[in-house]
């Protein structure tokens, strides 16, 4: 049982290249996020996906886009990476959007854009 | 405008002493409070939460403390030990909607051998 895996760990980008963080979860939940971790700031919420098939912007969802590709994996595009866009990205997952659930959180994706 | 704010960034205590890591909070909306644990290079692991109808909640050695007047909680570490040394974020929701975590910034906490 991994719980919930991030791919790559690590990747450095230039200024308006693209690529797309991919996470997996293996506990049969329903939802999963993608949050972003500046220095300075608390995890930020990008996009979540209440249940395969939909998805939702989260506070600071400009420059991304999702796909819930089925109910294990959820992955986050950048289409055109700005120097802005470089973070640590964490993917979660709960069991359903229910505010009370506890989120279980990936090890993280450090991205550098240059 | 930071809704959840944790203004210690670092903290450092001796082992076997009480670790206590402040989270204050502006939303009288929210009702609902996690801590969260982040070791380098890992993602955040849910260490205990509280609901608004309680003022206190166990588990081992963490304790959260929340006042609702003061819009703040707090976690107390009993006895505090090396391998707490990581960074603490208190995160806060509530019933308006689905789900909606806002997170602290975070505290470093060294638990000093």
């Amino acid at each position: 049982n991994a719980g919930v895996t991030q791919t790559p760990k690590f990747q450095v980008l230039k200024t308006g290249q693209s690529m797309t963080l991919q996470c997996a979860q293996d506990m049969n939940h329903n939802s999963m996020y993608w949050y972003r971790q500046d220095p300075g700031m608390g995890l930020r919420l990008i996009y979540y996906s209440a249940s395969e098939g939909t998805t939702d912007k989260g506070e600071v969802p400009n420059g991304y886009n999702v796909s819930r590709l089925n109910k294990r994996e959820f992955s986050l595009r950048l289409e055109s990476a700005a120097p802005s866009q470089t973070s640590v990205y964490f993917c979660a997952s709960s069991e359903t959007t229910w505010y009370q659930e506890t989120q279980y959180f990936g090890p993280g994706t450090r991205l550098l854009v240059l | 405008d930071q809704q959840v704010k944790q203004n210690s960034p670092s903290l450092s205590v001796q082992e076997g002493r009480i670790s206590i890591l402040n989270c204050d909070y502006t939303n009288s909306m929210f009702d609902y409070f996690l801590w969260y644990k982040k070791y380098p290079a890992e993602g955040p692991t849910f260490l205990i939460s509280i609901s608004s109808i309680k003022d206190k909640n166990e588990d081992g050695r963490f304790t959260v403390f929340l006042n609702k007047s003061a819009k703040h909680l707090s976690l107390h570490i009993v006895p505090s030990q090396p391998g707490d040394s990581a960074v603490y974020f208190c995160a806060a929701s509530g019933t308006s909607g689905t789900y909606k975590y806002i997170f602290g910034t975070g505290t470093r906490l060294k638990v000093l051998a």
